[in-house]
Formats: structure tokens, C-alpha cells, sequence
């Protein structure tokens, strides 16, 4: 099925940098959202976006949902070692009505 | 929100064999799916599962492969048929209720 294509694909950071990751597509979206993945485990809802433009913050992480619909990013300030795992994007075309259309993924990884 | 269990959490299998894998929510919610994330791999959709309907599946999946049940608002069964290696992989329940929240996952290694 389609995906959205997601980048950086891996990022290798120290703790206390800040991360930005991002999520493009060719299709718009009405919604938004970006989950977190620990091993082992499902996807854990971080954030939400409904609306073009909508800047959200949840503690240390921000997302914006782009202008376009086509694109959003992540941004996680300050990052500690319980931010290691795998990030995902995933549009929604018709909230409620539609799947979700995850992206590729992003692996975080904290170097000591 | 939504509270999502899964049953089992793991399992190995034998080849041609088929599991069973069970989700529970903590309410009653309407449109339930279930996804398959191979190893290292992003979600994708196995088929939607509507209370009171017959299971909408996916490109690639067909209900000989992987039947699903769907008695009534809280609880659905995805089974995996027959299985072979290719089925390795985890399987999550998911609900659409403000938004779209996930169970822990099942990860099934087939021999």
C-alpha cells in the first residue's frame, strides 16, 4: 500500500541535542499524526494534528501540520535516553472514515 | 483514549499451522483493524473490521489467509492460516475512536 516517505531514515544523536524529523507526500491529508514505537511494543500515540498550519507541542516534543497538507515534522528538544525508538507519521485523507497511511519510520538512536 | 490488550503477546509456530490472536478493548468502539509490521518495516493494513459487517481487506490479504472475527463492539480475532516463515511478523489490533490507538502487538515467529 502507499506510504509516506519519512526522513531521516536513522539519526545517531548525544543526549541533550534536539531532533527534527519529517514526513512528505504526494496526497493530501486532513489529519495528522505521529506515534512512537519501543521494542517490543505497539505504537504510542505522541501527537495529533487536525488542522493546516496547527502547531502542537506535548512536554518536549512539537509537530506542525504543513500549510500544504502534504508534509508535517517532529521536533524533539533536549532528547534523553527514554526518546530511543522509532518514530512514525501517519496521514488520514477523511477522519473517521479513512486508514491511516504511515510513513517509513525514523530510528532514533541515543549515543552515551 | 482507548485501553487495548492483546492475546498472546508471542508465539512460535509451526509451518502449516494457523493462531488465533485475540483483542480486547475497554470500550465499545466501531472500526477496529488489524496491521502486520514485518521485521524492521513500517504498518501496513491488513483489513478493517466493523461490528455487524463482513472484514474489509487490504490488497495483498484475503480471507482464506487471515479470517476475522468481529462479534460485537469490544473484541476481534485475526487468525493466520496455514501458516509459513513469511507470516513472521508482529500483528496489531488498532481502534478509531478520537483518534487511532494501538494495542501492544503479537509477534509470531513461524518455523
Amino acid at each position: 500500500g502507499q506510504q509516506l516517505n519519512q526522513s531521516p531514515q536513522s539519526m545517531f544523536i548525544q543526549e541533550g541535542e534536539d531532533v527534527s524529523m519529517n514526513c512528505t507526500s504526494s496526497s493530501i491529508f486532513n489529519t495528522w499524526l505521529w506515534y512512537k514505537q519501543d521494542p517490543g511494543e505497539g505504537p504510542v500515540l505522541l501527537i495529533a494534528l487536525y488542522k493546516a498550519g496547527e502547531l502542537t507541542s506535548n512536554g518536549r516534543l512539537t509537530a506542525q501540520f504543513g500549510i500544504t497538507r502534504k508534509d508535517s515534522f517532529l521536533n524533539i528538544s533536549a532528547s534523553i535516553p527514554s526518546d530511543v525508538g522509532i518514530y512514525f507519521c501517519a496521514g488520514l485523507s477523511n477522519f473517521g472514515n479513512e486508514k491511516l497511511t504511515f510513513g517509513t519510520g525514523t530510528r532514533l538512536t541515543i549515543i552515551p | 483514549s482507548a485501553v487495548i490488550s492483546q492475546k498472546p503477546s508471542r508465539d512460535i509456530c509451526q509451518r502449516g499451522t494457523s493462531l488465533t490472536i485475540q483483542c480486547q478493548v475497554d470500550s465499545q468502539v466501531t472500526m477496529m483493524f488489524w496491521y502486520r509490521q514485518q521485521p524492521g518495516q513500517s504498518l501496513t493494513l491488513i483489513a478493517t473490521a466493523n461490528q455487524g459487517s463482513e472484514a474489509t481487506y487490504e490488497s495483498g490479504f484475503v480471507i482464506d489467509k487471515f479470517p476475522i472475527s468481529r462479534p460485537n463492539l469490544t473484541f476481534s480475532t485475526l487468525t493466520v492460516s496455514n501458516m509459513s516463515p513469511e507470516d513472521s511478523s508482529i500483528y496489531l489490533c488498532s481502534v478509531m475512536t478520537a483518534t487511532q490507538y494501538f494495542g501492544p502487538g503479537t509477534r509470531l515467529t513461524v518455523l
